[in-house]
């Protein structure tokens, strides 16, 4: 089975502070780790892919396979990155496991 | 077509009826999936396609629950006899199917049950 938990719900952060929103995940292969992303009234769109270890608005995110964690991370937050995060899974069947979502707030 | 199409975009129905919420994939997609998002609950898997292979029903919530997805390409998600719990916004999604693949999502079709 997979599962992926992102254990906040809200993450409220100010202008220019460095943000890290928790993702964990349990599968027993090797996964593929995904963060999405759904601005407000936007539908939900792919931010970054640990395959391509690419930054994309200045987040990254980095896998330990150690700590089965992909946590996604931005040194200096802006107010337009307030949105709704997703951490996701893929297996070997190429099915979308979403944790709950983390909905940030960057605050002026 | 340039996106997911989902269609309606707004359904309001009365407690007991059914509903049907289709979904156009991207072209060429094998993979279409449909979840479900509900406040507070984050996205729920309900059903994935993938080419020709049995579909894996395992996220559908009860047997009110069905799917299908025609010549590979449309799907039409279908709840009899709807209850108030089922008021959520339905994802589709699809994908080319293969590792590393974007997976796109259409706007939603949001149900409510009243």
């Amino acid at each position: 089975a997979q599962r992926v938990t992102q254990p906040e719900k809200l993450l409220s952060v100010f202008k220019g502070a460095p943000v890290e929103l928790k993702c964990n995940y349990s599968y027993s292969g090797s996964p593929e780790l995904f963060w999405y992303v759904q601005y407000s009234r936007q539908r939900l769109q792919l931010l970054l892919r640990h395959i391509s270890r690419e930054s994309i608005k200045g987040f990254t995110a980095d896998l330990n396979k150690g700590e089965t964690s992909f946590h996604l991370k931005k040194p200096f937050a802006q107010e337009e990155d307030s949105a709704m995060y997703y951490c996701a899974l893929s297996g070997s069947n190429y099915k979308l496991t979403f944790g709950k979502g983390t909905l940030l707030t960057v605050n002026p | 077509g340039a996106g997911v199409s989902q269609s309606p975009s707004n359904k309001v129905t009365e407690k007991g009826k059914d509903v049907e919420l289709r979904c156009d994939p991207i072209s060429g997609h094998t993979a279409l999936y449909w979840y479900r998002q509900s406040l507070g609950q984050g996205l729920e898997f309900l059903i994935y396609f993938q080419g020709n292979s049995a579909p894996d029903k395992s996220g559908l919530p009860s047997d009110r629950f069905s799917a299908e997805r025609t010549g590979g390409s449309v799907s039409t998600l279908t709840i009899q006899r709807t209850q108030q719990e089922d008021s959520a916004v339905y994802l589709c999604a699809s994908s080319q199917g293969s590792i590393g693949n974007t997976i796109y999502f259409g706007e939603g079709s949001w149900l409510t049950v009243v």
